[in-house]
C-alpha cells in the first residue's frame, strides 16, 4: 500500500516550457487535490476533484489545468510555465471530502528559470 | 468565508518541555478543525482533529488539543517533546456546510536539547 504517490521529485523547466505533474492513490478514495506550498503561505488549494468525473477550481488556478484520469489518477499541468509557480506542489486524497482526514503525497518542487 | 491564524511563525523549545501551539479560527457555523504536521522534506500527516462531542482532543504522538469556541480557538499542546518533533506544524479548518479545507500558514517547531 504505497499510498499517495507522486512524480516526478523534482523539475526544473524554463519560462513558457510545459509539464504534468502526476499523482496517484491506491485507497479508494472519492477526493483528490492539489496544493502549492510557498514560504510563509501554507498551502493553498489550486484544483480539487470531488469524485471521479468532476474537478473544480480552488483559491489559485490560473495558470493550471487538471484531468481526473481514473478514480486513482489526478493529474496537475501547467501549460506555459512562469517564475511565479516556482513552487512545491503536493497531491492529497481522501475518502470524506473535505470533513475527512487527507493523505498527502511527497510533493514535487518545482523551479521555473 | 473562512479563516485560519497561527500567530507564531517560529518558536523554539528545550527538549522536554511543554509545548502549545496557537490556532485562531474564523467560521460562522460549526468548525471541523484540523491540526497536521509536516517533517522535513515530507507531504502533511495528520495529527488530530475535531468535529464535534468533547473539546479536549487526542491525537498521534502524544500530542493534544483542546476546542474553545468562545476564544475561536484550538490550540495544540504536548506535555513534553522529543527532538524528532521538530517540525513544521498546520492548523486547518473546513466547516459543517462541506466548505474548503483552510490552512494556517505554519508554525516551524525547533527542538534544542
Amino acid at each position: 500500500n504505497a499510498g499517495v504517490t507522486q512524480t516526478p521529485k523534482f523539475q526544473v523547466l524554463k519560462t513558457g516550457q510545459s509539464m504534468t505533474l502526476q499523482c496517484a492513490q491506491d485507497m479508494n478514495h472519492n477526493s483528490m487535490y492539489w496544493y502549492r506550498q510557498d514560504p510563509g503561505m501554507g498551502l493553498r488549494l489550486i484544483y480539487y476533484s470531488a469524485s471521479e468525473g468532476t474537478t473544480d477550481k480552488g483559491e489559485v488556478p490560473n495558470g493550471y489545468n487538471v484531468s481526473r484520469l481514473n478514480k486513482r489518477e489526478f493529474s496537475l499541468r501547467l501549460e506555459s510555465a512562469a517564475p511565479s509557480q516556482t513552487s512545491v506542489y503536493f497531491c492529497a486524497s481522501s475518502t470524506q471530502g473535505w470533513r475527512g482526514e487527507q493523505y498527502f503525497g511527497p510533493g514535487t518542487r518545482l523551479t521555473v528559470t | 468565508a473562512q479563516s485560519v491564524t497561527q500567530p507564531d511563525i517560529h518558536i523554539t523549545v528545550s527538549e522536554g518541555a511543554s509545548l502549545e501551539l496557537r490556532c485562531n479560527y474564523s467560521y460562522g457555523a460549526t468548525p471541523y478543525l484540523f491540526w497536521y504536521v509536516q517533517s522535513p522534506g515530507q507531504g502533511l500527516q495528520l495529527l488530530l482533529k475535531y468535529f464535534s462531542g468533547d473539546t479536549l482532543v487526542q491525537g498521534i504522538k502524544g500530542f493534544e488539543a483542546e476546542f474553545k469556541r468562545s476564544q475561536s480557538s484550538f490550540n495544540l499542546r504536548k506535555p513534553s517533546v522529543h527532538w524528532s518533533d521538530a517540525a513544521e506544524y498546520f492548523c486547518a479548518v473546513s466547516g459543517f456546510g462541506n466548505e474548503k479545507l483552510t490552512f494556517g500558514t505554519g508554525t516551524r517547531l525547533t527542538i534544542i536539547p
